[in-house]
């Protein structure tokens, strides 16, 4: 099985800070990575699909990026409305597993 | 517009069994691929189930494969998903989602094992 290592597990950061979550693949997986934001009490949303790409409605501010087997969720200018978890997800081949989530808090 | 309706959560005592179920629509639900995807309380996502459009493949990963099965109806538009023989691990919310870039998702039903 393929693992996700994510990290970090939890961070706080300030409004306007620049803000990096990361994923690292045990195997190759290509680009076939997701990225969800999720909030409480919600179901979790496509920010990015195939690694990169915005999806669709998601602020500019977003962007997702990869290095080898490291996948990256930036935001450049953190608002108070993107305070929630995140979760990658790698959908290369079955079993499709998730990392373990990032909660981002407001410091 | 997409829609995914999860019901059939509630409290089951280990060792029972419990279906769950997922009205779709908005779209033309035999043409897609439909997943199970769950939350155990203040945890991470955890995929569950994959089942293709015609409902001849499945896939599992190997924490419920031999005690959950993914079926679908496509004339009702319906995914489903039978949960035996259930663990108090198996505690979460369970979503139905469209795995196609996993767009869409219902807002999800709880399942609680415990005696």
């Amino acid at each position: 099985d393929i693992q996700m290592t994510q990290s970090p597990s939890s961070m706080s950061a300030s409004l306007g800070d620049r803000v990096t979550i990361t994923c690292q693949a045990s195997q190759d997986i290509g680009n076939n990575l997701i990225w969800f934001q999720q909030k409480p009490g919600k179901s979790p949303r496509p920010m990015i699909y195939y690694a990169t790409n915005l999806a669709n409605g998601v602020p500019s501010r977003f962007s997702g990026s990869r290095s080898g087997s490291d996948y990256s969720l930036t935001i450049s200018s953190l608002e108070s409305e993107d305070m929630a978890d995140y979760h990658c997800l790698q959908y290369k081949q079955y079993p499709n597993t998730f990392g373990a989530g990032t909660k981002l808090e407001l410091k | 517009e997409v829609q995914l309706v999860e019901s059939g959560g509630g409290l089951v005592q280990p060792g029972r069994s419990l279906k769950l179920s997922c009205a779709a629509s908005g779209f033309t639900f035999s043409n897609y691929y439909m997943a199970w995807v769950r939350q155990a309380p203040k945890k991470g996502l955890e995929w569950v189930a994959t089942i293709s459009t015609s409902g001849s493949r499945t896939y599992y990963p190997d924490s419920v494969k031999g005690r959950f099965t993914i079926s679908r109806d496509n004339a009702k538009s319906s995914l489903y998903l039978q949960m035996n023989s259930l663990k108090s691990e198996d505690t979460a919310t369970y979503y139905c989602a469209r795995p196609d870039w996993f767009a869409y998702w219902g807002q999800g039903t709880l399942v609680t094992v415990s005696s």
